[in-house]
């Protein structure tokens, strides 16, 4: 069964800063991958995705991250962060296959941004 | 603007009664999902349809109901048989998926349930 690993549950950054969150993931092809933002009591927002071909891709509010297979990871990377960034960020992997539609979620890793 | 539409925001009940949270969507999408969030918590899939009148249920299926009577709705049903009900409910919908291609979900806002 597919499984997705954040290990960092909060971290907490300064303001212009870099950032790397981490994901790691466990499944058997090549999956497909997410990332989402949740503000506090809000839904889901998707930030970007991957699905074949360039390993690196570039999401919204620029972000960017990086599949590497041979570390089944799919960590999201901003290189300045700003204040408004401060929410949960959840990883989450598909089955490429077949018409499974399974989404499996990580269990998030808040982001603190200090001033 | 097209979306998804969940209410109410925060819904409080007490326990041992049943209630059902409203989800309504007008991105044409045929698929439509149930998320369950618990603080700490990634999402857990409740149930999902992938056509109207036809719904699978998820990885924590007991204790909920839905109906899919509709394209557009799949409201979701707690019932006094789910043991721990306080949480945030997620309602999600995408295209439905082709064999070997998957299509993000699109999620609606949540709704709070307190049960007291």
């Amino acid at each position: 069964a597919q499984s997705v690993t954040q290990p960092d549950i909060h971290i907490t950054v300064s303001e212009g800063a870099s950032l790397e969150l981490r994901c790691n993931y466990s499944y058997g092809a090549t999956p497909y991958l997410f990332w989402y933002v949740q503000s506090p009591g809000q839904g889901l927002q998707l930030l970007l995705k991957y699905f074949s071909g360039d390993t690196l891709v570039q999401g919204i509010k620029g972000f960017e991250a990086e599949f590497k297979r041979s570390q089944s990871s799919f960590n999201l990377r901003k290189p300045s962060v700003h204040w408004s960034d401060a929410a949960g960020y959840f990883c989450a992997v598909a089955n490429s296959g077949g018409s499974n539609y399974k989404l499996t979620f990580g269990k998030g890793t808040l982001l603190t941004v200090n001033p | 603007d097209g979306g998804i539409t969940q209410s109410p925001k925060y819904l409080f009940r007490k326990e041992g009664q049943n209630v059902t949270l409203s989800c309504e969507q007008n991105l044409n999408h045929d698929a439509m999902y149930w998320y369950r969030q618990d603080p700490g918590q990634g999402l857990r899939l409740i149930y999902y349809s992938q056509i109207v009148n036809d719904f699978q249920k998820g990885d924590i299926a007991e204790g909920y109901s839905v109906s899919r009577e509709k394209k557009e709705s799949f409201p979701l049903t707690v019932t006094s048989a789910q043991k721990n009900p306080t949480a945030f409910y997620l309602c999600a919908s995408s295209i439905v998926m082709e064999q070997g291609f998957y299509n993000e979900q699109f999620f609606g806002p949540g709704t709070r349930l307190t049960v007291l």
